[in-house]
């Protein structure tokens, strides 16, 4: 059972308009989300998290929005840059566990056209 | 520079060998994980450890099991490797001291395991 969802395995953009990358979850347990971006032949690297006690976190183009009710969350990249072509794995954690176990989506490869 | 170091970037084996994907960081955190990822199915965990000579199964751990003899290693051996065990393997540490929490994993750069 899949408790991590992305829905799409692919999105294109043009360069210098917005991502949107959406993540949905089951698990009522989870209390923290992050994301990572991963590049061929490389690991993947963090990006940006947020805190269920928060609706959004912002880190310069990057922005994590988190709706609790629905169980959705999603990263929005603005402006988009070509160096931004990679794919976006959602994860989630259940805090208070002593592991930082995170489950992880299926990934969504965004592909930013210059 | 933090830094998780796996072994061997690629390495191709035959069926029924005995392979060992080791794993070291130099960042003293006291968690480590495994994960193999496979296209369509994100990354998913085998095996992780909070503690010297403590293991955990993950989602996956069939067909694999784990060693953690020192702090810094963490190793994943396929007893008897299968064609289906053919996939990227990611290495990943984390800490929790502190109380902080960011449930940030620092991951190497995947070991490419191919068995023929």
């Amino acid at each position: 059972d899949q408790q991590v969802k992305q829905n799409s395995p692919s999105l294109s953009v043009q360069e210098g308009r917005i991502s949107i990358l959406n993540c949905d979850y089951t698990n009522s347990m989870f209390d923290y989300f992050l994301w990572y971006k991963k590049y061929p032949a490389e690991g993947p690297t963090f990006l940006i998290s947020i805190s269920s006690i928060k609706d959004k976190n912002e880190d310069g183009r990057f922005t994590v929005f988190l709706n609790k009710s629905a169980k959705h969350l999603s990263l929005h990249i603005v402006p988009s840059q070509p160096g931004d072509s990679a794919v976006y794995f959602c994860a989630a954690s259940a805090h208070g566990g002593a592991t930082n176990k995170l489950i992880f989506g299926t990934g969504t490869l965004l592909a930013v056209q210059p | 520079d933090v830094k998780v170091t796996q072994s061997s970037r690629y390495l191709v084996k035959r069926t029924g060998e005995k392979v060992f994907l080791e794993c070291v960081q130099d960042m003293d955190h006291e968690n480590m994980f495994w994960y193999r990822q496979d296209p369509g199915l994100g990354l998913r965990l085998i095996y992780f450890s909070y503690d010297v000579k403590m293991k955990e199964k993950g989602d996956i751990p069939e067909g694999y099991s784990v060693s953690r003899e020192k702090k810094e290693r963490f190793s994943l051996i396929l007893e008897s490797a299968s064609t289906n065990q053919t996939s990227m393997y990611l290495c990943a540490s984390s800490t929790t001291e502190d109380r902080v929490y960011t449930g940030e994993l620092f991951f190497g750069e995947g070991s490419r395991l191919t068995v023929l």
